[in-house]
């Protein structure tokens, strides 16, 4: 069980150029997600937390109008990266927040590595 | 939010048990603790989540001092297969903030 997935895993796209990202929770219902950003031999770094119904809370230094965040559905958040520069190159896991229980129990996406040419 | 210090790497043998410590000396009484395991290009995989005293599952146990300010993550009898970075979190479902990732340790079992 809790088993988060991630599409695509893997996109190379253009400088200028929009990407979606989606996440989704298979087998339980989230109502809050997160986007994490990991440059290689580095931890991951939270952009910002996505809540079901309601607008995404962003990290300090996270564009807001460039990383577009969704949550529709319980089961369902989705990442853009609007206008898309090779800085922004990285690899983008999502979570999904587990509802049971009093410890803040997270399960991960495999991940998403983008590269903006 | 409680910040969580580890050892950057560390290197084990096949077969023998590895402990990872991880302080957090400002855990709040709510949080719990959360260890994961990351491979290269891949997410975090849950592994063990505790409160208090000894936790365990297959293939890892929790061990958890009264205080609660640090916390041990065992794996007996490692193999290659489990070298990857650990990472270990404090928080809880009820707090406003999210986890935060330290640093992790980079564990790499030798042949």
């Amino acid at each position: 069980g809790a088993v988060v997935s991630q599409h695509p895993s893997r996109v190379i796209c253009k400088s200028g150029t929009s990407v979606k990202i989606e996440c989704r929770s298979l087998d339980f219902q989230a109502t809050t997600m997160f986007w994490y950003r990991q440059f290689p031999k580095k931890s991951l770094m939270l952009m910002a937390t996505s809540n079901e119904g309601s607008k995404a809370t962003y990290e300090q230094g996270v564009e807001k109008d460039k990383f577009l965040i969704n949550h529709a559905s319980l089961t369902l958040s989705t990442l853009t990266v609007t206008s898309a520069h090779p800085e922004d190159s990285s690899f983008y896991i999502c979570s999904a927040r587990l509802p049971s229980g009093a410890g803040d129990t997270q399960y991960f996406g495999p991940g998403t590595r983008l590269t903006v040419l | 939010l409680a910040k969580t210090t580890q050892p950057i790497s560390m290197d084990s043998y096949e077969g023998q048990e590895v402990n990872i410590t991880c302080s957090h000396n400002n855990i709040a009484t709510n949080d719990y603790i959360t260890w994961y395991q990351q491979f290269p290009s891949q997410g975090p995989r849950f592994i063990i989540q505790g409160y208090k005293t000894k936790v365990t599952n297959e293939g890892a146990s929790l061990f958890i001092p009264a205080d609660r300010k640090s916390s041990t993550l065992s794996l007996p009898r490692v193999s290659l297969s489990d070298t990857a970075v650990y990472y270990c979190l404090v928080g809880s479902s009820g707090s406003a903030r999210q986890l935060t990732f330290g640093s992790g340790t980079q564990l790499t079992v030798l042949p």
